[in-house]
């Protein structure tokens, strides 16, 4: 199984901030990576797809880059709706992996 | 807007088997990936399988001997079923749509069932 590790596990951060989440896959995946956030008793809702790619409706304060193994999820500035948790998925190899997930925090 | 609807029994001993079902509402079945996840309490989440309107599967090996999913075309639903259950499944299990043109990942998802094993 590919596994996908994120950093941080938690991050403290204020609105208007500018926070990066990186994921590292132990193999390359190519750009095959989504990443989701979730709330909590929801169900995760889909941010960014094929590495850079933003999701229909999501706002553009959001952007993913990186390619092979190292991957990051960037908010340009934070808003009040943003604190959540973040998880990064890997769908280039059966079975499909997930990140162990960022919970972003308000400081 | 495409739904996805989910149900089935909440809570199970061990040894029984989980069974659950998606209904797919507002939209195409065939094209897409039929997809459960799973998360257990306060943790991260697990890809369990997948289906497409074909039949064709794609399961987790860490659960494949045990793990069934099937699809009903004819009513735009899928199934999972996880045998011999242990409290290592409790977790919510999420149904949800693989987009596999343009390979976009889980668009729609199911609001989750929260399945409990305990004797």
């Amino acid at each position: 199984d590919i596994q996908m590790t994120q950093s941080p596990s938690t991050l403290s951060a204020s609105v208007g901030d500018r926070v990066t989440i990186t994921c590292r896959a132990s193999q390359s995946i190519n750009n095959w990576l989504a990443w989701y956030q979730q709330k909590p008793g929801k169900a995760p809702t889909l941010l960014i797809y094929k590495a850079s790619n933003l999701q229909s409706g999501v706002p553009s304060r959001f952007s993913g880059s990186g390619s092979g193994t190292e991957f990051a999820l960037t908010i340009s500035s934070l808003q009040p709706d943003d604190f959540a948790t973040y998880y990064c998925q890997q769908y280039s190899n059966y079975p499909y992996t997930f990140g162990q997930g960022t919970k972003l925090e308000i400081k | 807007q495409v739904q996805l609807q989910r149900w089935g029994a909440g809570l199970l001993k061990p040894s029984e088997t989980l069974s659950l079902t998606c209904a797919v509402y507002g939209g195409t079945f065939s094209g897409y990936y039929w997809t459960w996840i799973r998360q257990p309490r306060g943790k991260g989440l697990e890809w369990i399988g997948e289906i497409n309107h074909s039949g064709s599967t794609n399961y987790n090996p860490s659960l494949k001997s045990r793990v069934t999913i099937s699809v009903d075309t004819s009513k735009n639903q899928f199934s999972l079923k996880l045998r011999s259950v242990t409290a290592a499944d409790t977790a919510v299990y999420y149904c949800a749509r693989f987009v596999v043109r343009g390979v976009i990942g889980m668009d729609v998802w199911g609001q989750g069932t929260t399945v409990t094993v305990s004797s």
